[in-house]
Formats: structure tokens, C-alpha cells, sequence
């Protein structure tokens, strides 16, 4: 049983390029989150999406950040003319939906974005 | 606001327990949650408990809730050197989106 996947682990950008991270989600939860964890910070969540929906993007930058979750394929969050503030893990969660217990989430690895 | 409070380090002697505390504010809290997350890996669910108790227990893990205070609490028996990593406490109010702490360093010395 795969857990939920992300790559790349580790991204290097320099400022002004483009940021592509994706999340596999445990098979058969249709249900993605990606937060950001800022050094010695807790995580802060930026975007909830079920299949090809966002369903809550309140924590999402303005500007520059996007996420999206086709039906087929990986979630992406795509961070475009990245700066150095955004140099901070990014997690992704999956849950298979339901209520309370039942939508527990199982978070990724992470992805570890650094911006020289 | 909804706000999660959390000490940064504790460190203790192996063999001996653990106790990581948490305050968090939003009265409305459904769940809370503890959360460990090793050097380089994402969180991984520990335990949770759900506002209407006070406790509970799940091997060598016991959550204590004081509803009242606001205060959620994790103690670790018999630590051991793999029980060093970053704990974090977070609460739902019932919704799909938990509030986290900042993370609790424990470091646990020979």
C-alpha cells in the first residue's frame, strides 16, 4: 500500500522561476491538501481540492500560487516567479473523504523548496 | 481567532516520560490531535481524542484533555531515542482543517 507520494523531495529555483510540485494521494482518496511549513513554523494550510475542484483555497497566496487536481494524474501546486520567502516545506495530504474519523488525513513526505 | 500554542524543546532521559502540553483557544475544537513528524518525513497521526473526553490511553501514549483550560497534553512513557522527533498538537473544530502548533523538539538523551 503507497502512501501519499510527492516529488521532487528536494526543488532548487532560482527567484523569478517557476515552481512545479506534485502529490500522488493514497489510491482511492479523492481528497488533496497542501500546506506550507516555514522554518520553525507549524504547517499552514493553503489549499483543499477534491477531483478537478478547488474546494477551499482560502489559504492560498493571491498571487502567483495555483493548485490543481486533474482526474487523472497527480495534484500540482505551481508557484510561479518564486521568491526567496518562499523557500519553506510544502506538504500534501490525502483523505478518502466522509465525516469526522473517516477523513482522516495521511500526509506526504513533503517537498523542501529552497530559493537562492 | 483559532490559535495553537506549543514549548519548542523538551528534552528528556531515556527511560524516563515525556510530557508535551498545548493550549489552543477556539472553544469550538471537535478534535485535537498529536502528530510526529522524523527528521525529513511528513507528520504521521499518533493519537487523537475527541472534546468530549478527558483521556485516553493507547499503549505507551496518554492524551489528557482539560477542556475547561483549553489544555491538551501527551506524555510518553519509557522514552525511547526513537521517540525523538517533532510532536505537533493540532485541533478541528470538526471541519477538514486542522490548526497546528508550531512542533515540540523532543530530544531524548542516553
Amino acid at each position: 500500500n503507497a502512501g501519499v507520494m510527492q516529488n521532487p523531495r528536494h526543488l532548487v529555483r532560482r527567484r523569478g522561476q517557476e515552481a512545479r510540485l506534485r502529490c500522488s494521494p493514497v489510491k482511492g482518496h479523492s481528497h488533496v491538501y497542501w500546506y506550507r511549513q516555514l522554518p520553525e513554523e507549524g504547517l499552514k494550510f493553503m489549499v483543499y481540492l477534491q477531483k478537478e475542484n478547488i474546494i477551499d483555497e482560502s489559504g492560498m497566496p493571491k498571487e502567483r500560487f495555483s493548485a490543481e487536481f486533474p482526474k487523472e494524474g497527480p495534484s500540482i501546486l505551481r508557484i510561479q516567479q518564486v521568491v526567496r520567502g518562499d523557500s519553506a516545506a510544502y506538504f500534501c495530504a490525502s483523505s478518502p473523504g466522509g465525516s469526522g474519523r473517516d477523513n482522516e488525513q495521511f500526509f506526504g513526505p513533503g517537498t523542501r523548496l529552497t530559493v537562492l | 481567532g483559532e490559535d495553537v500554542e506549543q514549548s519548542l524543546f523538551l528534552s528528556v532521559r531515556e527511560g524516563d516520560s515525556s510530557v508535551i502540553n498545548c493550549t489552543y483557544t477556539d472553544s469550538s475544537s471537535t478534535y485535537l490531535y498529536w502528530y510526529k513528524q522524523e527528521p525529513g518525513a511528513g507528520l504521521q497521526l499518533l493519537t487523537y481524542i475527541f472534546s468530549n473526553m478527558d483521556m485516553k490511553q493507547d499503549q505507551r501514549l496518554t492524551v489528557l484533555l482539560n477542556k475547561k483550560d483549553k489544555h491538551l497534553s501527551l506524555r510518553i512513557a519509557d522514552t525511547q531515542t526513537g521517540d525523538s522527533a517533532i510532536y505537533f498538537c493540532a485541533e478541528s473544530p470538526g471541519s477538514y482543517i486542522p490548526t497546528f502548533g508550531r512542533g515540540t523538539s523532543l530530544i531524548v538523551h542516553p
